[in-house]
């Protein structure tokens, strides 16, 4: 089982919809958890953090945190196609004591106008 | 407040050559990680630094690949002799410090090995 997956994809979703993105891992110690932005031929670009359970809310952006299921997610509300991208999950799988960051394999989403 | 720079942005070598990669974390952070970035695959961990030691190289293929991070700031990564499936976006990123922080990535030497 891999340490973090997400949906390959690709997704796609009509401008103004809400995107669903999800993510689970495998470790159960994991304490924290981010989404990050790629565009293509750019780095990862930090768009949220979040470490414990419920959702927090960032602009357009909503993380989901369920640790007893191990599961995390990003809802993107009023899809633009500026938010065409890739999306990678990161997770902490070592908990609170060191930042050991792995990444899932990115899922790929397209904003139609 | 200045990011994470990395040099070169691209770099074109023949198979068997070497290569070195260099990084210049945001000023205060003591965490340091190096990632390789597949096209089509999320980055992989290769090499976490925390100030000048390091805390995970598991993942780093020790017979051709080296890394330090002298004096706890800037770091290198070196490639030798290099294959062609070393061919990806090599990334360094930092955090501030090694629990719980998020990481701010650089924007990554991208090398195609012939």
């Amino acid at each position: 089982q891999k340490e973090v997956e997400q949906n390959s994809g690709p997704l796609s979703v009509p401008e103004g919809a809400i995107a669903s993105l999800n993510c689970t891992y495998s470790d159960r110690v994991s304490q924290s958890f981010f989404w990050y932005r790629q565009y293509s031929g750019k780095s990862p670009e930090l768009i949220m953090s979040i470490y414990s359970n419920g959702d927090k809310e960032d602009g357009r952006f909503t993380a989901q945190l369920n640790k007893a299921s191990q599961y995390v997610s990003l809802l993107i509300r009023d899809s633009q196609p500026s938010d065409s991208a890739t999306y990678l999950c990161a997770v902490n799988i070592r908990g609170a004591w060191n930042n050991d960051m792995r990444f899932g394999a990115g899922t790929r989403l397209t904003v139609k106008p | 407040e200045a990011g994470v720079a990395q040099s070169p942005r691209y770099k074109i070598i023949e198979k068997r050559q070497s290569v070195a990669f260099w990084c210049n974390p945001i000023s205060g952070h003591a965490t340091l990680y190096w990632y390789q970035q597949i096209l089509g695959q999320g980055p992989k961990l290769l090499i976490q630094f925390q100030n000048n030691g390091v805390v995970d190289d598991s993942q780093l293929p020790k017979d051709r690949f080296s890394a330090e991070r002298l004096k706890g700031v800037d770091s290198t990564l070196k490639i030798q002799p290099a294959k062609l499936e070393d061919s990806a976006v090599y990334l360094c990123a930092s955090s501030f410090r090694q629990r719980n922080t998020e990481a701010f990535f650089g924007q990554g030497t991208r090398l195609t090995v012939v």
